[in-house]
C-alpha cells in the first residue's frame, strides 16, 4: 500500500514539447506529492509539489494535475527544454501535522517512484 | 545558501573493510533521512531520525549497517563488513517536519557519497 508507480521509464521529446510523466498511488492516507529533479551526480532537488486539495499546480513551466479520485498525478513540462534532460522522481509521503494516520513517526518518509529518464532533443 | 553536506563524496573500498559516511543536516531541521540509490532499485529509504532519535531503519540490513546521529549537526552510516552488493550512491537529507497548514515540507538532498566495494 505504500508503493508509487511511475510511467514511463524513459522519454524522449523534441525541443519546445510538452513532457508528460504519471504516476499512480495506493495509500489514501498521503497528504503531500512532490516531483524530484535530478542531473547526474548531483542529489535530487525538489522541482514543484501539491496537496491534495487542490487539482492542479503551476510553476512556470512545471504543472502538476492531481486526481484524487483515481489515486494519479501527472507532471507536465510545457515548452520542454535541453537542459531539462534529467531524470525525475515523483514521491508521496504523510508530512502534515493534522494527518493522524502518519502515526507520529512518519511524517516526511518520502515513498518514490522508478524515476523517469527524461532526454530532449534540441 | 544552507545545504546538506557529504562527506567523502566518492569512497572506493575493499570487501570487508568499514565503510563511514558522514552528513551535516541543514541547521534547524529536525529530520534526517538516508537514501540509497541504484539502477535497480531506485531510491530506498535505508533510515530515519527525528530530533537525533531513531524512527525506523526497517530499510537497512541490520547485521552490517548501522546509522547513529551524535549530535544535531552529525549523521552517520556505517557499513561493516561492506560487500560489493553495496556498491550504490547513499545519499541524506534532511527536512522540518511535521509541517504546519501552508509550509511546503521540502526535503533537501546532499549530493551523495558514492560507494564502490570491490
Amino acid at each position: 500500500q505504500q508503493q508509487v508507480k511511475q510511467s514511463p521509464q524513459s522519454l524522449i521529446v523534441q525541443k519546445g514539447g510538452i513532457s508528460i510523466i504519471n504516476c499512480a498511488y495506493e495509500n489514501t492516507a498521503f497528504d503531500y506529492f512532490p516531483w524530484y529533479q535530478q542531473f547526474p551526480g548531483k542529489g535530487p532537488a525538489l522541482l514543484i509539489a501539491i496537496r491534495p486539495d487542490v487539482s492542479e499546480k503551476k510553476e512556470g513551466r512545471f504543472t502538476i494535475s492531481f486526481n484524487k479520485s483515481a489515486k494519479q498525478f501527472s507532471l507536465h513540462i510545457m515548452d520542454s527544454q535541453p537542459g531539462d534532460s534529467a531524470t525525475y522522481f515523483c514521491a508521496a509521503s504523510m508530512d502534515h501535522r493534522g494527518n493522524s494516520n502518519a502515526g507520529g513517526t512518519s511524517y516526511g518518509k518520502l515513498t518514490f517512484g522508478q524515476g523517469t529518464i527524461l532526454t530532449v532533443h534540441p | 545558501d544552507a545545504r546538506v553536506t557529504q562527506t567523502p563524496r566518492h569512497k572506493v573500498t575493499e570487501m570487508g573493510q568499514e565503510v563511514t559516511m558522514r552528513c551535516q543536516p541543514i541547521l534547524g531541521h529536525n529530520t534526517v533521512f538516508w537514501y540509497r540509490q541504484t539502477m535497480m532499485q531506485g531510491l530506498e529509504l535505508l533510515a530515519y531520525f527525528r530530533n537525533r532519535a531513531p524512527l525506523d531503519d526497517s530499510g537497512m540490513p541490520k547485521d552490517r549497517f548501522s546509522a547513529e546521529m551524535p549530535d544535531a549537526t552529525l549523521a552517520t552510516l556505517k557499513i561493516q563488513p561492506s560487500e560489493p552488493r553495496d556498491s550504490a550512491v547513499y545519499f541524506c537529507a534532511s527536512g522540518l517536519y511535521p509541517t504546519r497548514t501552508g509550509e511546503r515540507g521540502e526535503q533537501y538532498f546532499g549530493p551523495g557519497t558514492r560507494l564502490t566495494v570491490t
